[in-house]
Order: C-alpha cells, then structure tokens, then sequence
C-alpha cells in the first residue's frame, strides 16, 4: 500500500532561517510526490511536484524538495523563512496507476517567530 | 481564468438529514475527485471521475455517500442520513487528466452536522 508519513506534526522557526520539513513515502513503484500549503481560511496550493525527472525540484516561493529513493524522502526545504510562510503543508503521493488520486499526509504546521 | 468553485461553502445540518455539495470544475478539465479533510487531519480521497469512465468509488466510506458527474462538469457528493462523524470540510479538485497532473482544488464546503 502506498502511503506517506510527515515525520513532524509542528514545526517552528524564526524568520530568516532554514525551514526543513520531513516525509517518507512508501511506494511500490516509482510515485509522482507532491508539497502542497494551506494557509488559513484559504484553499490547496501546489507547492512543487517531483515525476521522475530531476530529483531536486524546485517550487514556489523559494522552497524545493529532494527526491531520495533510496531513503524514500522527500524533504521540503526553504533556506530562509519568511513570516508568510507560516501554513499547514502537506506531503503527497499519487500511486502508479491509480488514476492520479492523492493519498496525504497528516500534515506539519509551520509556525514562524519573528 | 474561473478556478473549482464549491457551494455551499458551509452547511449546518441536523443528524438524519441528507446533504449535497456540488462542484465546478476548472473548464476543460476531464479529471474531478472528491476528498474529506477532518479537523486537524490530512484528505481523504473519497471518489475520482475521469471522462466517461467508471468512477473509482473505493475511497467512500458507507453506502451512504454517493456522487455523480454529468459529462466533464459538475459534480454533486450527496450524504444520506447524516451523522456527526461526516461533519468535515469536503474539497474538491480537478486536473487535466489524471496520473502526474497538478490537481487544482477548490475552497471546500464545511459541513456541521448535529
């Protein structure tokens, strides 16, 4: 069964440092991986999306994310918060053949201290 | 362009009552899935409609929730006989086709069940 796992429920930073965000998948065959952020009272927006091309991949708003297979992460790191980047993030698999459904993690709340 | 749009985008129900949300997918787009998100939790993956094939029911949880899709637009979720653990937000999302596509979502209806 393909799943993914957020290693951390809350994490806080202070603006101008790095963010690190932590997941782990578990998949059968090659995933497409997704970041996805929540921001308060506002929808789902996709962060960055890694299908088999190169393993760093690079977003929005300055983060990027690492696909390592054979420690199946896929870390999403910015290298300076900023206080807007507080939100809920999401790490995402959508399994091989399945018809592009999302299966979610439970999510890290990033908090950022000024 | 339009983005999904959901409506109502909150509903207060009695227990025992039926729902249905609906949904505008993006235009154009042949993929439409339905996900519920629990408070503090990560999407569920409820349904997914791609074009005229046979919907992938397997993420709903009871045999009282159902949805349709008429052709490549709208999408009603409907839940029979409502019952206080169904009370979540209900997001929808669309994409250009299915596997590896950025699936964009819409605000969500909050459903309150009492």
């Amino acid at each position: 069964a393909q799943s993914v796992t957020q290693l951390d429920s809350h994490v806080s930073v202070s603006e101008g440092t790095p963010v690190l965000l932590r997941c782990n998948y578990s998949s059968s065959y090659s995933p497409s991986l997704f970041w996805y952020v929540q921001h308060p009272n506002k929808g789902l927006q996709l962060l960055l999306k890694y299908t088999s091309a190169a393993t760093l991949v690079k977003g929005i708003n300055g983060f990027e994310a690492e696909f390592k297979k054979s420690e199946t992460s896929f870390h999403l790191t910015k290298p300076s918060a900023h206080m807007s980047d507080a939100a809920e993030y999401f790490c995402v698999v959508s399994p091989y053949n399945q018809g592009g459904k999302l299966i979610f993690g439970q999510g890290t709340e990033l908090s950022v201290k000024p | 362009g339009a983005g999904v749009s959901q409506s109502p985008s909150n509903k207060v129900t009695e227990k025992g009552k039926d729902v249905e949300l609906r949904c505008d997918p993006i235009s154009g787009h042949t993929a439409l899935y339905w996900y519920r998100q629990r408070l503090g939790q990560g999407l569920e993956f409820l349904i997914y409609f791609q074009g005229n094939s046979a919907p992938d029911k397997s993420g709903l949880p009871s045999d009282r929730f159902s949805a349709e899709r008429t052709g490549e637009s709208v999408s009603t979720l409907t839940i029979q006989r409502t019952q206080q653990e169904d009370s979540a937000v209900y997001l929808c999302a669309s994409s250009n086709s299915g596997h590896q596509e950025t699936q964009y979502f819409g605000p969500g209806t909050r459903l309150l069940v009492l």
